[in-house]
C-alpha cells in the first residue's frame, strides 16, 4: 500500500523568494505522483503531475517537482514566490493500475511581502 | 463552463436530519468520487464510481449513501446527520481509475451541522 508524508505543516517565504514544499512517498510499484493546490474556499487544481516519464515534471504558474526515486521524495518547487502562491499544498501518490490515491496532509503556504 | 459542479455551496442544517448534496461533470469522465476535507484540511476518499458502480467504499458510515444516476453524475445522500459530519465535501472526476489520471475537483459544499 502506498502512502504519502508531507515534511511540513506551514511554510512561510517572501515574496521573491524560492518556495520548496518537502513530500515524501511509499509504494509497492511504480508510483504516479501529484501535487495539488487549494486556494481559499476554493476546489483543489492539479499543479503537476508524474507518470514514470521525465523525472523533473514542470507545472503551471512556474512550478516543478523532481521524483527522485532513490530518496522517495516528490518535492515541489518555485523560483520566485508571488503572493498569489499562498494556498493549501496537497503531494498525492497513486500505484499506477491501483484505484486508490493517497493524500499528505497539505503544507500551508504563506507568502510575506 | 464548469467542469465539475456541486450544489448546495453551503448547508447548515440540525442534527438529525436528511440531506443531499448534487454533483455534475461535463468532462465525459468515467469515474467520479467524493472526499470529506476536515476542519484540519486532511482530505479523505469516501467513494469512488466507475461508470456506475461502486469502486471503494473506505470506512465510512452506512449513513452514507452515494447515488449515481448516470455517469455524469454522483450525489452524496446523508442520513441521520450528527455533528461529525461538519466539513467540506468535495466531489472529483476523471478519466480513469485513481492511478495516474488527475482529477479534477468540484468548488465544495459546506456542511454545518447544528
Amino acid at each position: 500500500a502506498q502512502s504519502v508524508t508531507q515534511l511540513d505543516s506551514h511554510v512561510s517565504v517572501s515574496e521573491g523568494t524560492p518556495v520548496l514544499l518537502r513530500c515524501n512517498y511509499s509504494s509497492s510499484y511504480s508510483p504516479s505522483l501529484f501535487w495539488y493546490v487549494q486556494h481559499p474556499n476554493k476546489g483543489l487544481q492539479l499543479l503537476l503531475k508524474y507518470t514514470s516519464a521525465a523525472t523533473l515534471v514542470k507545472g503551471i504558474n512556474g512550478f516543478e517537482a523532481e521524483f527522485k526515486k532513490s530518496e522517495t521524495s516528490f518535492h515541489l518547487t518555485k523560483p520566485s514566490a508571488h503572493m498569489s502562491d499562498a494556498a493549501e499544498y496537497f503531494c498525492v501518490v497513486s500505484d499506477q493500475g491501483d484505484n486508490d490515491m493517497r493524500f499528505g496532509a497539505g503544507t500551508r503556504l504563506t507568502v510575506k511581502p | 463552463d464548469t467542469a465539475v459542479s456541486q450544489t448546495p455551496k453551503y448547508l447548515v442544517t440540525q442534527m438529525g436530519n436528511d440531506k443531499s448534496i448534487k454533483c455534475e461533470q461535463n468532462l465525459g469522465h468515467d469515474t467520479m468520487y467524493w472526499y470529506k476535507q476536515d476542519s484540519k484540511k486532511f482530505l479523505k476518499i469516501m467513494f469512488s464510481y466507475n461508470n456506475k458502480e461502486l469502486i471503494i467504499n473506505e470506512t465510512v458510515p452506512n449513513r452514507f449513501s452515494p447515488k449515481s444516476p448516470d455517469k455524469a453524475h454522483l450525489n452524496l445522500h446523508i442520513n441521520s446527520l450528527e455533528l461529525g459530519d461538519s466539513a467540506v465535501y468535495f466531489c472529483a472526476s476523471s478519466r480513469g481509475l485513481a492511478g495516474g489520471y488527475e482529477q479534477f475537483f468540484g468548488p465544495g459544499t459546506r456542511l454545518t451541522v447544528l
